[in-house]
């Protein structure tokens, strides 16, 4: 199974920083990851696909970027909505399931 | 509105069961996979069962196979998850998620969440 790792476990940013998120796989990908927001008490939202590609409706200050094992999560400038848990997925191996990092949680600071 | 509405959840026993199911609107429901993603209380996301459009291909996650059923009815706009021999480890939220045409494997589309509890 391949293992997602996501770093760091809390990141604390003020409104209108740049937050840098980061997920490594235990083992190659491609670009087959997936980056989701979660609020509390809400569902995840699909925000990047294909490490890169923003999905329908997202704003333009999320950006990801990279390929293989390591990728990267970018929000731009923080608005007070982005503050949730992002989580990264993988499905380089789909079907059956990919597997799910463990959630970085961006608080403000 | 593309939207989906699970229902079903609710407290049942160790050993018990329970069907959960995913109303779909706002898209072409015979087109899509369809999976069932759950999140423990305070924990991440794992995936749990995925369903192809026709119903052909079907998989489960290794903590699940055996005790959960899978199914779909197209002319319904429904999924559900039939549980059985439930365990308390299976207490979590309960969600359907849409699986991308292209890019299979992520999930564009989710519901809101049925909680499901196992306790006795």
């Amino acid at each position: 199974e391949i293992v997602m790792t996501q770093s760091p476990a809390t990141l604390s940013v003020s409104p209108g920083e740049r937050a840098t998120l980061s997920c490594r796989a235990s083992q190659s990908v491609s670009s087959n990851l997936a980056w989701y927001q979660q609020k509390p008490g809400q569902a995840p939202r699909l925000l990047i696909y294909g490490a890169s590609t923003r999905a329908t409706g997202i704003p333009a200050r999320f950006s990801g970027s990279g390929s293989g094992t390591e990728f990267t999560l970018t929000i731009s400038s923080l608005q007070s909505e982005d503050f949730a848990v992002y989580y990264c997925q993988q499905y380089n191996n789909w079907p059956p399931g990919g597997t799910f990092g463990q959630g970085t949680k961006v608080e403000i600071k | 509105e593309v939207q989906l509405v699970e229902s079903g959840g609710g407290l049942v026993k160790p050993g018990g069961s329970l069907r959960l199911s995913c109303a779909a609107s706002g898209f072409t429901f015979s087109s899509y996979s369809m999976n069932w993603v759950r999140q423990a209380p305070g924990k991440g996301l794992e995936w749990v069962s995925s369903i192809s459009s026709s119903s052909s291909y079907i998989y489960y996650a290794d903590s699940v196979k055996g005790r959960f059923t899978i199914s779909r009815d197209n002319a319904k706009n429904s999924l559900y998850l039939q549980m059985n021999s439930l365990r308390a480890e299976d207490t979590a939220v309960y969600y359907c998620a849409r699986e991308r045409i292209q890019q299979r494997g992520a999930f564009d589309i989710w519901g809101q969440g049925t909680m499901v509890t196992v306790s006795s």
